[in-house]
Order: structure tokens, then C-alpha cells, then sequence
């Protein structure tokens, strides 16, 4: 799978639009670009999910460059509750058997929403 | 049910003891995974099972770390001789992924079990 960077951490003020980056260079054309994330002890809630084009559900909206090497998360209008580590993974579409088909978290970035 | 069910919710052990913790996945998902979260840290692969296939267990630490899958439907992960290293959250997770299939995997996870080894 290809790897990603994010931040570490970074802040948003409440009722403004959260944007947290990702950095995928080594994507490949097969793989989806997923988004979680966990917050405070609970387990890791899924948030959106793309390929190539852009995408918005309830939650969020994918922005993906064209390249394919870098994406954003959007939260429109962060609230308190926003707050938690956002984890950004790729992996490949197709399972092929014989392995592990599930996604490997890295560090995340931890969002902290500003009243 | 309606989502990924854990339990117990937590447990505290003493060193050298045996654990079972307990997943129900949501009904009609195929795939499950354990993963574990030490304090501070990322999330773990464990093992992973799909449908009747044998389970991947690349990810298990050692041997006192077994797992097992009924019918297809909840799955049990057993930590034999507890030690304090073992401490951590404890999470599962399932998905519709049927194998052969391709297109997106989406896991949902339940809540975890806390485990501390004294």
C-alpha cells in the first residue's frame, strides 16, 4: 500500500471549515483514498471514501488533486465534537486472497476544535 | 445487529492469566479483524478472517495470542499467560468484503475492550 504524510496535529476554529491534508505521492492507479477517524476511546468511525473524483456525503468531502498524489478532508463547519485523530490510508481495490485485506492507520492528525 | 459489539468493555488481569474477548460483527459481514491500540499508538494489525478461508494471522505478536471465528459470525480472541505488555485496547472490526471482490472496503469497528494486565 502506498504510504501517506499528515500533520501531526492542527487546530480550526468552531463554525469555521476544517481542511486536513494528506500527502499520498506513491498512490497507485488501483488504490482508494479512505478517511477515519478516532475519537477520544472510542473505536475508529469511517468517514468518506474516493477514488479519482472528488466526493461529499453527510460528513465530509474528499477533495482529490488530479495527480492522485494528495487529498483533502473537508469538515464544512467544524463543532466541538469534530475533535479526534483523522487518519488517512490508501489501499488497493481489488482483494486478491491470501492476505490481510484490511487498512494500515498510521499516526493521523489530531484535529482540535477551538471554541 | 446494528453495529460491531465488543465485550466486555473492559477487563483487568493479572499477569500469567488467560483473557477472552468476544466480537459480534454486523450481521451479514464476511471480513473481521482484531487490531490492538497501546496507549498513545496507532492502531495494530492482529489477524483477519474471511468467510470459510483460513485467517491471516500475520499480525499476532506471539503464540499466547490465538483467535477463532464460529459459524462465520462472532470470533473470539484469546491471550494466553497475560503480560503487562499486552495492555491495550482491543478493537474489532467487520466489513462486507467477499473475496474476489474489488471496489471499496469499508470496516466498521466497535467501541474496543480495554484490557489491563496487572
Amino acid at each position: 500500500d502506498a504510504k501517506t504524510t499528515q500533520p501531526p496535529s492542527m487546530d480550526c476554529a468552531e463554525g469555521r471549515a476544517a481542511n486536513l491534508p494528506c500527502n499520498h505521492s506513491t498512490i497507485s492507479g488501483n488504490e482508494y483514498v479512505y478517511w477515519y477517524r478516532q475519537i477520544h476511546s472510542q473505536g475508529p468511525q469511517y468517514i468518506i471514501h474516493g477514488l479519482k473524483n472528488n466526493e461529499t456525503n453527510e460528513m465530509a468531502s474528499l477533495i482529490i488533486t488530479e495527480d492522485r498524489k494528495s487529498s483533502t478532508l473537508i469538515l464544512p463547519h467544524a463543532t466541538l465534537r469534530d475533535t479526534a485523530v483523522y487518519y488517512c490510508i490508501v489501499r488497493v481495490a481489488m482483494y486478491s486472497g491470501g492476505g490481510a485485506d484490511g487498512l494500515t492507520f498510521g499516526k493521523g492528525t489530531h484535529l482540535i476544535i477551538q471554541p | 445487529g446494528a453495529g460491531v459489539s465488543q465485550s466486555p468493555s473492559n477487563k483487568v488481569t493479572e499477569k500469567g492469566k488467560d483473557v477472552e474477548l468476544r466480537c459480534d460483527p454486523i450481521s451479514g459481514h464476511t471480513a473481521l479483524y482484531w487490531y490492538r491500540q497501546s496507549l498513545g499508538q496507532g492502531l495494530e494489525f492482529l489477524i483477519y478472517f474471511q468467510g470459510n478461508s483460513a485467517p491471516d494471522k500475520s499480525g499476532l505478536p506471539s503464540d499466547r495470542f490465538s483467535a477463532e471465528r464460529t459459524g462465520g459470525s462472532v470470533s473470539t480472541l484469546t491471550i494466553q499467560r497475560t503480560q503487562q505488555e499486552d495492555s491495550a485496547v482491543y478493537l474489532c472490526a467487520s466489513s462486507l468484503r467477499r473475496q474476489g471482490a474489488g471496489g471499496a472496503n469499508v470496516l466498521t469497528f466497535g467501541a474496543g475492550s480495554r484490557l489491563t494486565v496487572l
